[in-house]
């Protein structure tokens, strides 16, 4: 089962940030985050992922809190190109490499 | 540079017979990955493959699933006397083993009509 908590589905204007919530109140010390998101009809593609401390990157934040029992993925100015369900997933097995889990996800729907 | 190709794109079949699925990896990466997702449903993990080590095949549904990766390159994925309820799409994912990189690279999937 997956250990994550998502909404099933939010919308966002275009132009606005969209910031998608995750609850994983049971991960382990050494277990990472991660976001990836699936376009309709197409394979996953990763986002981003962080441990501990907040991540940006070309196409994301994700914000952890302290407690690491959640986490909030950001996607600064949501485009009509950013709708399609995103995975927050919590990785398991070895250090390099791990099988994921996945969850139902959030089905986000960006809205002109 | 090339992703993950899976072959075929589309499969369709009769219950009973035997399908194989096929799996190219991006060149470099040593851990290789089956998933596959139901229609509404979400992944599925079936089985991965990590260099030498033996896989991890905790995903598979039942005995009628097997895979194998060959010179730690291809893999390919055998259902063998199909059920309408294997109809699905298989995706295959990459990624290297090297520490510090943990992004999985999804190939397009290969969709599986069991009629």
């Amino acid at each position: 089962d997956a250990k994550t908590t998502q909404p099933p589905s939010m919308d966002c204007a275009e132009g606005r940030a969209a910031n998608l919530p995750c609850n994983h109140s049971t991960i382990s010390g050494n277990e990472y985050v991660y976001w990836y998101r699936q376009i309709h009809s197409q394979g996953p593609q990763y986002i981003i992922h962080g441990l501990k401390n907040n991540e940006t990157n070309e196409m994301a934040s994700l914000i952890i809190t302290e407690d690491r029992k959640s986490s909030t993925l950001i996607l600064p100015h949501a485009t009509l190109r950013d709708t399609a369900v995103y995975y927050c997933i919590v990785r398991v097995g070895s250090s390099n490499t791990g099988k994921l889990i996945f969850g139902q996800g959030t089905t986000l729907q960006v809205k002109p | 540079g090339a992703g993950v190709s899976q072959s075929p794109s589309n499969k369709v079949t009769e219950k009973g017979k035997d399908v194989e699925l096929r799996c190219d990896p991006i060149s470099g990466h040593t851990a290789l990955y089956w998933y596959r997702q139901s229609l509404g449903q979400g992944l599925e993990f079936l089985i991965y493959f990590q260099g030498n080590s033996a896989p991890d095949k905790s995903g598979l549904p039942s005995d009628r699933f097997s895979a194998e990766r060959t010179g730690g390159s291809v893999s390919t994925l055998t259902i063998q006397r199909t059920q309408q309820e294997d109809s699905a799409v298989y995706l295959c994912a990459s990624s290297f083993s090297s520490g510090g990189v943990f992004e999985q690279f999804f190939g397009p999937g290969t969709r599986l009509t069991v009629l």
